[in-house]
């Protein structure tokens, strides 16, 4: 389908490995979000990026998680020597981003199924 | 991080009765969102609401926008079993600023509903 798709859907790493997530989002949309949703809690966001350029990574827990969106595309959220507090359900989402009479307004996210990490 | 205080956090109803489900924040939002997750899925949108005091429904669906812009509330009428899965809030700053807009959610309400 167009919706945005995630890989893997499902990765179990050894405490202390480094992971790597994949996001194809929506064709043509701009703007792309990613979230960490622990177990039982809400999505929180980590970084957003505006075609390649990530222009807010305050949600991001430390500095070993990294994201990055080269060609303004696909994006992969890294994640170097993995801990037990990083184990959730890592989303990602597009939209659209609209300028209308120099005003942004967001359109609706579309989000990915989304990969659940479990760290051992 | 920031979550939304979403209410209640659980539902066990029987098919055919009405949910109500509300989120607060301490902070001012100029949009609302309401989603639902199914297991193993994303997030999926059922109403936005763009202004204050707006009230807007969407098939069995209606959700309105708090006149404070620091709540809102989703009702659900006539419950039906593909109701079941978690509903979450969430609060969107529109226009400008450094927001890009990014969701800030609630904890979410997971419904179950009884044939």
């Amino acid at each position: 389908g167009a919706g945005v798709s995630q890989s893997p859907r499902y990765k179990v790493a050894k405490r202390g490995q480094d992971v790597a997530l994949r996001c194809d989002p929506i064709s043509g949309h701009v703007s792309l979000f990613w979230y960490q949703q622990a177990l039982g809690q809400g999505p929180e966001f980590l970084t957003y990026f505006q075609n390649e350029a990530q222009l807010d990574k305050s949600g991001l827990p430390s500095d070993r998680f990294f994201a990055e969106r080269p060609e303004g595309s696909v994006s992969t959220l890294k994640i170097q020597r993995t801990q037990q507090e990083d184990s959730a359900v890592y989303l990602c989402a597009s939209s659209a981003r609209v300028i209308h009479r120099g005003v942004s307004s967001y359109n609706e996210q579309f989000f990915g199924p989304g990969t659940r990490l479990t760290v051992l | 991080g920031q979550q939304l205080n979403q209410s209640p956090q659980s539902m066990f109803i029987q098919e055919g009765e009405d949910v109500s489900m509300n989120c607060t924040s301490s902070s001012i939002f100029n949009t609302w969102l309401w989603y639902k997750q199914d297991p193993g899925e994303g997030p999926v949108l059922l109403i936005a609401l763009y202004k204050a005091g707006e009230l807007t429904s969407n098939g069995r669906l209606t959700a309105q926008f708090g006149i404070t812009r620091k709540d809102s509330f989703l009702n659900i009428s006539a419950s039906i079993p593909s109701d079941v899965g978690i509903y979450f809030c969430a609060g969107q700053l529109r226009a400008g600023g450094t927001s890009y807009g990014k969701l800030t959610f609630g904890q979410g309400t997971i419904l179950t509903v009884h044939p």
